[in-house]
């Protein structure tokens, strides 16, 4: 069955602009988190969608959002876009999220780069 | 609060064992990950393991729990060059579930 896609895999936008990244999960999974990677920070969390619903939210600015559709695929927005912002995003989809323990399954992510 | 403390190199040689380790901080979790990444790609799940468990093996993995020191650790035998990549050390705790990584262990192979 087909993985998780992320779309674009590759994105250069400037400074002050806003991009949005999309996600399908594997089928049947309703659960969508987003990460955030950088050699600095590393992996952080940025939020969880299920059923439609933001579940969990991690520490990032407001500037990050995030909504999911009815048929589990999810868009993260990142507005007023920074130089800080240059990262690998990465989607995660799993049956039940946080509630179970399947086995989050990532995309290859979307590598975002702010000039 | 939640961490995930790692070593950021490990080199070995083909056919060798690796070991890489892991602590955590957050006696709450549940469950605790290992993933691969290669360069360019994302977060491959190795395996997983429940926090009341001491040991699970998986073909060439064997993971290695030991709660009291919150101490985790993946064994990869007879280590192959196809093995070179950037594992993670992932725990899911604290109050909203979601995965908390380290930074992630550099594995190099030499033939």
């Amino acid at each position: 069955k087909a993985g998780v896609t992320q779309t674009p895999r590759y994105l250069i936008k400037t400074r002050g602009q806003q991009v949005t990244l999309s996600c399908s999960p594997i089928s049947g999974h309703r659960s969508v988190s987003w990460y955030q990677q950088t050699p600095g920070q590393g992996l952080q969390f940025l939020f969880e969608y299920f059923s439609e619903t933001q579940r969990n939210k991690g520490n990032f600015p407001g500037r990050f959002s995030g909504r999911q559709f009815s048929n589990s695929r999810s868009e993260m927005n990142v507005s007023t876009l920074e130089l800080g912002d240059s990262a690998l995003y990465l989607c995660a989809s799993s049956l039940e999220g946080a509630l179970r323990n399947y086995g989050y399954t990532f995309g290859s992510g979307t590598r975002l780069t702010v000039v | 609060g939640e961490d995930v403390e790692q070593s950021l190199f490990l080199s070995v040689r083909e056919g060798d064992s690796s070991v890489i380790n892991c602590t955590y901080t957050d006696s709450s979790s549940t469950y605790l990950y290992w993933y691969k990444q290669e360069p360019g790609a994302g977060l491959q799940l190795l395996t997983y393991i429940f926090s009341n468990m001491d040991m699970k093996q998986d073909q060439r993995l064997t993971v290695l729990l030991n709660k009291k020191d919150k101490h985790l650790s993946l064994r990869i035998a007879d280590t192959q060059t196809g093995d070179s990549a950037i594992y993670f050390c992932a725990e899911r705790g604290g109050s909203q579930g979601n995965l908390i990584f380290g930074k992630g262990t550099k594995l190099s192979v030499k033939p």
